[in-house]
């Protein structure tokens, strides 16, 4: 069984600039999930991906946007990066049907730097 | 709207001795909470969870935890601890969007560290 990878792991970009970090989902999950986590904070909830939409967000602004592919693979996608954005990116797999108790499983993350 | 507060955010602990971590949930619903753990320069790892039935749960590595209605708590504990537990602890509460899974909401996260 493949778990939940994140690619790039570490990243630098510069204020304004775009970035975009990708996640596979473990075999046989439909779901993706991304997180937020800033330096010695808990993850936030971005948004959820459900069937190739976005089923649920946080409270992040639009310039945060994300994709999910049919083999459940998906990306975030950062426009006009702040430098508050600056954090661990952490993608998350589960399969749906279950509510809110389904188990979700954690990449490795992705740590953004901007500068 | 539901949240959940964790009580330290550094424990220290020497090896052998019994290791608890607080958490509180705010929850208008029945709540599934979470355990994870995550150790430095990865990604979080889920000790374990409570979704219905038995309140007291177990997962890995030793740990588990009780779900106290009454209290809105559920705490996390282990007997004996060991150097290799050392590492950040998070609490969770699900969220709910309609039809599908929710997203988890995380307290701030407790820093464990054990002393040999």
């Amino acid at each position: 069984e493949t778990g939940v990878t994140q690619s790039p792991t570490h990243l630098i970009k510069t204020r304004g600039q775009q970035v975009t970090l990708r996640c596979s989902s473990q075999s046989g999950h439909n779901t993706v999930s991304w997180y937020q986590q800033a330096l010695g904070q808990g993850p936030q909830f971005i948004f959820q991906y459900y069937r190739e939409e976005e089923n649920g967000r946080g409270n992040f602004p639009p310039r945060f946007s994300g994709l999910q592919f049919p083999n459940y693979s998906s990306e975030l996608n950062v426009n006009a990066l702040e430098l508050d954005d600056s954090a661990l990116y952490l993608c998350a797999s589960s399969l749906a049907g279950t509510g809110g108790s389904s188990t979700q499983y954690f990449g490795p993350g992705t740590r953004l730097t901007v500068l | 709207a539901q949240s959940v507060t964790q009580l330290g955010s550094h424990v220290s602990v020497s090896e052998g001795a019994l290791v608890l971590l607080r958490c509180n949930y705010s929850s208008s619903v029945p709540p599934y909470l979470f355990w994870y753990v995550q150790y430095p320069n990865q990604g979080l790892q889920l000790l374990l969870k409570y979704t219905t039935g038995a309140t007291l749960v177990k997962g890995i590595n030793g740990f588990e935890a009780e779900f106290k209605k009454s209290e809105t708590s559920f705490h996390l504990t282990k007997p004996s601890a060991h150097m290799s537990d050392a590492a950040e602890y998070f609490c969770a509460v699900s969220g709910y969007y309609g039809g599908s899974q929710g997203n988890l909401i995380f307290g701030k996260g407790t820093k464990l560290s054990v002393k040999p």
